[in-house]
């Protein structure tokens, strides 16, 4: 596709699941964040991929919080033991080369997760 | 903590241009400021980016001080459609984007 494709786009879920959301990057973008975005409040950096590296997970509020990307290609999040407070929509993002250099991130539309 | 000030809302009427403000007093030399938007219920846009020169392009310009503490995104011609938040961003770190609570901008008829 031409664009950052998230699925699924709306995901309610029970406290205490868990939960998987998927990100698929721009062909051949080399770059993949994760992003939280609480009601009214603006972007939580999550996490980052960039190639082969070991990914920045500087941003991941809990260890109920992991991602995995396999590759320069797709990426999930998951969520453990979901509460309440991780009610959010989830916004992932890929650029060409990452932060590297002075470029533009592509996002997706985001998953709204609801935790009732 | 956030490298940038900017003011929770702005109005503006349709039309006219749209001036929004950035304050980042602790810039360093490298760094670049960016912008984007985003329009309630869609993932942010990029809309343009500049370290030093003034920029334009089809969206917006961007107006840096020559000092580089602050920066003023200008739509030129506002309409409906630009009603969105506007982040303005200074890269962090490599790894990191910080976006704030950015300028809510509300074009009105």
């Amino acid at each position: 596709g031409a664009g950052v494709s998230q699925s699924p786009s709306n995901k309610v879920t029970e406290k205490g699941k868990d939960v998987e959301l998927r990100c698929d990057p721009i062909s051949g973008h080399t770059a993949l964040y994760w992003y939280r975005q609480r009601l009214g409040q603006g972007l939580e950096f999550l996490i980052y991929f960039q190639g082969n590296s070991a990914p920045d997970k500087s941003g991941l509020p809990s260890d109920r919080f992991s991602a995995e990307r396999t590759g320069e290609s797709v990426s999930t999040l998951t969520i453990q033991r979901t509460q309440q407070e991780d009610s959010a929509v989830y916004l992932c993002a890929s650029s060409p080369q990452g932060a590297r250099t002075n470029e533009k991130l592509f996002f997706g539309s985001g998953t709204q997760l609801s935790v009732l | 903590d956030a490298k940038t000030t900017q003011p929770t809302s702005m109005d503006c009427a349709e039309g006219r241009a749209a001036n929004l403000p950035c304050n980042h007093s602790t810039i360093s030399g490298n760094e670049y400021v960016y912008w984007y938007r985003q329009i309630h219920s869609q993932g942010p846009q990029y809309i343009i980016h500049g370290l030093k020169n003034n920029e334009t392009n089809e969206m917006a310009s961007l107006i840096i001080t020559e000092d580089r503490k602050s920066s003023t995104l200008i739509l030129p011609h506002a309409t409906l459609r630009d009603t969105a938040v506007y982040y303005c961003i200074v890269r962090y770190n490599n790894n990191d984007m910080r976006f704030g609570a950015g300028t809510r901008l509300t074009v009105k008829p």
